[in-house]
């Protein structure tokens, strides 16, 4: 089993509509936690981070972390055809700092 | 600012030769990241240096890779001899060391193809 687990997708909305992407995870050690974006043939940027558990709000992006039952959430609302892309999540442990651990990513398309 | 720049961004070869990618990290960034991405494994961690000095390289598959970085602005990851499963994107971030959290910024990546 891996340390992650993101469902591929694809996942395909149409445009505005509020987006739902998940993680879950089985080590209790990590305590960082990302979102990645990537358009295809560019690097990972960073989106979002939380440390431990809680929401964080970012104008569209909302990041949700809930260490009880090693899940997080990013929602996007109001999407845009410009979201399209694939979503990573990432992790890190306080143990092992700077090794991030990647989910296989969701790839987003958002039809205008 | 300029951003984590990698080359080449594309690199095709034939297995058995040797394959050298390039990263130039941002300017006064204190770690260095070499991933890799397939659509099998997702995106790895192969090795990371800090300050210039290689901290965890459990992440390179094999002896056919290394890792180098001579100087703070500069590093390179070597195949030899490369294989037709090395073919991947190969990303560098770099990060900078604070007492908060420093998000790691990735380069555009260099993808390889072994024919």
């Amino acid at each position: 089993q891996k340390e992650v687990e993101q469902d591929p997708g694809p996942l395909s909305v149409p445009e505005g509509a509020i987006v739902s992407l998940n993680c879950t995870y089985s080590n209790s050690a990590f305590q960082y936690f990302m979102w990645y974006r990537q358009y295809s043939r560019k690097g990972p940027e960073l989106l979002m981070y939380t440390y431990s558990s809680g929401n964080k709000e970012d104008g569209r992006f909302t990041a949700q972390v809930d260490k009880s039952s090693k899940y997080i959430s990013l929602f996007i609302r109001d999407s845009q055809p410009s979201d399209s892309a694939t979503y990573l999540c990432a992790m890190e442990s306080m143990d092992s700092s700077y090794k991030l651990i990647f989910g296989s990513g969701t790839r987003l398309l958002v039809r205008p | 600012d300029a951003g984590v720049i990698q080359s080449p961004r594309h690199e095709v070869t034939e297995m058995g030769q040797e394959v050298t990618l390039r990263c130039k990290p941002i300017s006064g960034h204190d770690y260095l990241f070499w991933y890799r991405q397939t659509m099998m494994r997702g995106l790895e961690l192969l090795i990371y240096f800090n300050n210039n000095v290689p901290i965890d390289d459990s992440g390179m598959p094999e002896d056919r890779f290394s890792a180098k970085m001579p100087n703070a602005s500069f590093s390179t990851l070597k195949i030899q001899p490369s294989e037709p499963r090395d073919s991947a994107v190969y990303f560098c971030a770099s990060s900078r060391q604070t007492d908060g959290y420093q998000p790691q910024h990735f380069g555009d990546g260099t993808r390889l193809s072994i024919l």
